[in-house]
């Protein structure tokens, strides 16, 4: 069974730059995954933020951007917002298909 | 404007079934692969299963296969998950995607429980 791992919790201070990782159990993560993230508050859908590892939505902040990191996927968020507080999803793609990391829940404090 | 619109969600005994519709609209739906994600209450996000645009090509998770079917009607713009055989562990919100999940509904709520 396909694991991908995230960090469960992270914290980071207003201004502040954090990176969130994702890696797969299958080994090391490159393009060929896709990766995606996403951004959930509570009670709302998901949101889109970032496609095929490096790639904008329109609406996505410039202050997001995403990577491939020693293997994994990564997605950096630089000079975080009160309002960037949520859980973020990854989603990487394998052969016919699709598995989501588990979660990282980003507080700002 | 992209939409996408679920329904159909509700309580369902264990081992009953359930069909889930999902109404897009705002986008060439036939152009489009289409998703099904879940979450538990209280849970992260599961991918469940995707379809293809004329629907020739579907994938399933492991624990949905042989019990779920994910279909599609191209000329009334519409997406389809028919759940079978349910279980309790099938509680959760379902939410319809487009394609590698840029856009999303809003969800519905299945609770599997007697």
């Amino acid at each position: 069974q396909t694991v991908v791992t995230q960090e469960p919790s992270l914290t980071v201070s207003p201004g502040g730059t954090v990176t969130l990782t994702c890696a797969s159990s299958t080994g090391a993560v490159t393009s060929d995954y896709l990766p995606s993230w996403f951004q959930q508050k509570p009670g709302q859908a998901p949101k889109a933020l970032i496609y095929s590892t490096a790639y904008k939505h329109s609406w996505t902040p410039a202050r997001f951007s995403g990577s491939l990191l020693g293997g994994k996927a990564a997605l950096t968020l630089s000079g975080v917002q009160p309002e960037d507080e949520a859980e973020y999803y990854c989603l990487l793609r394998y052969s016919g298909y699709w598995v989501f990391g588990g979660g990282t829940k980003l507080t700002v404090l | 404007e992209v939409q996408l619109v679920e329904s159909g969600g509700g309580l369902v005994q264990p081992g009953g079934s359930l069909r889930l519709s999902c109404a897009a609209s705002g986008f060439t739906f036939n152009n489009y692969w289409m998703t099904w994600v879940r979450q538990a209450p209280g849970k992260g996000l599961e991918w469940v299963g995707n379809i293809n645009q004329d629907g020739s090509e579907k994938y399933y998770m492991d624990s949905v296969k042989g019990r779920f079917t994910i279909s599609r009607d191209n000329a009334k713009n519409s997406l389809y998950l028919q759940m079978s055989s349910l279980r309790a562990e099938d509680t959760a919100v379902y939410y319809c995607a487009r394609g590698a999940c840029d856009y999303w509904g809003q969800g519905t709520l299945v609770t599997v429980s007697s």
